[in-house]
Parts: C-alpha cells; structure tokens; sequence
C-alpha cells in the first residue's frame, strides 16, 4: 500500500523567502512522487514528477524537489518567494506497477505568502 | 492550451437524487479519472477508466456509482441516490497515457452539495 503525509497543513513565508513544503512518503514499491499546485477556481497542475531519473528534480515556477530514499521524503523548495505562489500544494504517489497510475494524494499544504 | 473542462461548477441536490457530472478530457487522451475531495480531507482517487472499460475502482465506488463516456468527448460520473456524505469537490482528470508515469491533467472541480 501507498500513503503520503505532509507535515504542515498551512505554511506562511514572507515574499523572497525560501519556501519548503515537506511531504513524506510510504511505498513498497519504488514511488513515482508528484507536487501538484491548486490556484483558486482552478484544477490541479502538475509543479514537478520524480521518476528515478535523478534524485533532484526542477519544476516550473522555480519549484525543485529532492528525493531522499533513506527519509522517504519527497519536499518541495523554492529560494525565493513571490506572492503569486500563494496556492495549496498536494505531495501524490503512485506505482510503477498500478496499470492506470492511480495518485495517491496527501491532505495538501496552502502556502500564503506575505508581502 | 487544451484543457480538461468540468461542468457544472456547483450543483446542489437533494439527498436521493441522482446527479450526473461532466467532464470533458483533452482530446487525443485515453485514460480518464474521477477523483473526490471531502472539505478537510485528502483528495481520493475514484476510478480510472481505459478503451471503454473501468480499469480500476476504490472502494469508494460503490455500486451507487457509475461512469460512461457517452460518445467521444465527454466522461460522465453519476451517482444514483446521492447521500450527505458524497457532498464533495469531484475532480476529473486525463492523460495521454503515453510515457510513464501518465501524467495527468486535471479539471477544475465540480462542487457537490447534498442537502
């Protein structure tokens, strides 16, 4: 079975700060791991995947993610914030093996960024 | 851009009844997902569905459920007897279902009330 757990349902940066979402993982299967961003009113977009190409990932928007097998942790930076990065984040999982590549989502972070 | 279309944005209905929600996938993709999100909660996946068939269900998706693709644009979920509990956002999503993982493209959401 596959789960995901982000620490933190609300985080607060000021803008040009780091930003640092964090999303744990569990799976008895090497992962695919996803950040997916909701701006209000609006579906989810994909930020970045993970698909044991390389541990370091970069996204759009200026999003990276690290994944570290030995924390199973999957977390979410960006140096920098703007205020257009106020959204929610939602950390997802799914199986190599699972046919249609069902996500696995965590409960989502809002991010808010003041000026 | 193409985009995953949801329609309605809101639908209020009262226990019991049936409600059919639409969505409308990117136009060359194949695999087409239901997802919910219970205010608060996780988003969870529903059921995927691939060449005209379900490719896999939650236990969730109860006989009460259903999904079609009435013709070649457009993904349906209906749900027979609505009660309190599926008040929720309903996510649809696609993917092209080319290179793994299957990147998926969501919709905007359909809220669900349940009165």
């Amino acid at each position: 079975a596959q789960s995901v757990t982000q620490l933190g349902s609300h985080v607060s940066v000021s803008e040009g700060a780091l930003v640092l979402l964090r999303c744990n993982y569990s799976s008895s299967v090497p992962p695919y791991l996803f950040w997916y961003v909701q701006y209000p009113n609006q579906g989810l977009q994909l930020l970045l995947k993970y698909t044991s190409a390389a541990t370091l990932v970069k996204g759009i928007n200026g999003f990276e993610a690290e994944f570290k097998k030995s924390e199973t942790s999957f977390h979410l930076t960006k140096p920098s914030a703007h205020m257009s990065d106020a959204a929610e984040y939602f950390c997802a999982v799914s199986s190599p093996y699972n046919q249609g590549g069902k996500l696995i989502f965590g409960q989502g972070t809002e991010l808010s960024v003041k000026p | 851009e193409p985009e995953v279309t949801q329609t309605p944005s809101h639908q209020v209905t009262q226990m019991g009844q049936e409600v059919i929600l639409r969505c409308v996938p990117i136009s060359n993709h194949l695999y087409f997902y239901w997802y919910r999100q219970i205010l608060g909660q996780k988003v969870e996946f529903l059921v995927s569905f691939y060449n005209n068939e379900i490719s896999e269900k939650s236990e969730i998706f109860d006989d009460q459920f259903s999904v079609e693709r009435p013709d070649g644009s457009n993904f349906t979920l209906k749900i027979r007897s609505t009660k309190l509990e599926d008040s929720a956002m309903y996510f649809c999503a696609s993917s092209e279902a080319r290179d793994r993982p299957y990147e998926q493209y969501f919709g905007p959401g359909t809220r669900l009330t349940v009165t």
